[in-house]
């Protein structure tokens, strides 16, 4: 069946630093990808979505390609600010509408 | 005023108790599903609900019934609550016009049973 990879946290940074997030794929067929941010105490909210092959996805500073060789969406963002701490979800949908989810990973960026 | 809301926001009850946790969404959405999030395993999906006279199971579905009492309303419910489901749940809605998959969440509900 359908799943999702994601890097295991939790991460720490520096205000300013680098974040990548890894995330793989397995579906059998051709699905879109979702990265979900959840804030504390909220729930989860859109960050970007691609919906096919070689599509970037990008809001906020945070981008993402989608990879079909190498069945990835990996998330990245340059210069992270305090505000960007967070639970980070990556998600696939096989076109069933379900949306399959990876482990979450929690990102902390200190000033 | 949120597009997904989800009461109550906290609840603590008793082994054994029957609870409600209720959905109800502005969006217009026909498509509307039921998650519970535990630490370290993402969400995993209960119930959805693809218009008022659907419903499916999810990956996870046993000791949990769902209602679809309306396009806008959904309600969870545990028949008789355990421990093991502590958890966070959250409600979503997607839309089934055009070909987004995007999914729109509530913010959640945590219930602790004791």
């Amino acid at each position: 069946g359908d799943s999702v990879t994601q890097m295991e946290g939790p991460v720490t940074l520096s205000e300013e630093a680098c974040l990548t997030i890894n995330c793989t794929y397995t579906a059998t067929g051709y699905p879109s990808l979702f990265w979900y941010v959840q804030y504390p105490g909220e729930g989860l909210q859109l960050l970007l979505k691609a919906t096919k092959a070689d599509d970037k996805g990008s809001n906020k500073g945070f981008e993402a390609t989608y990879r079909k060789e190498t069945t990835s969406f990996h998330l990245e963002k340059g210069s992270v600010q305090v505000s960007d701490s967070a639970v980070y979800f990556c998600a696939l949908s096989d076109h069933d509408y379900k949306l399959s989810f990876g482990a979450g990973t929690t990102v902390t960026v200190r000033a | 005023d949120a597009d997904v809301t989800q009461t109550p926001r906290n609840r603590i009850t008793k082994t054994g108790k029957r609870i409600m946790l209720e959905c109800s969404q502005t969006k217009g959405h026909d498509r509307m599903y039921w998650y519970r999030q535990d630490p370290g395993l993402g969400l995993q999906l209960i119930y959805y609900s693809f218009d008022v006279k659907d419903i499916n199971k999810g990956e996870i579905s046993d000791g949990y019934s769902v209602s679809r009492q309306a396009q806008a309303k959904f309600s969870l419910s545990l028949e008789s609550a355990i421990p093991n489901q502590t958890a966070l749940y959250f409600c979503a809605t997607s839309d089934n016009r055009g070909s987004t998959d995007t999914q729109y969440f509530g913010p959640g509900t945590r219930l602790t049973v004791l």
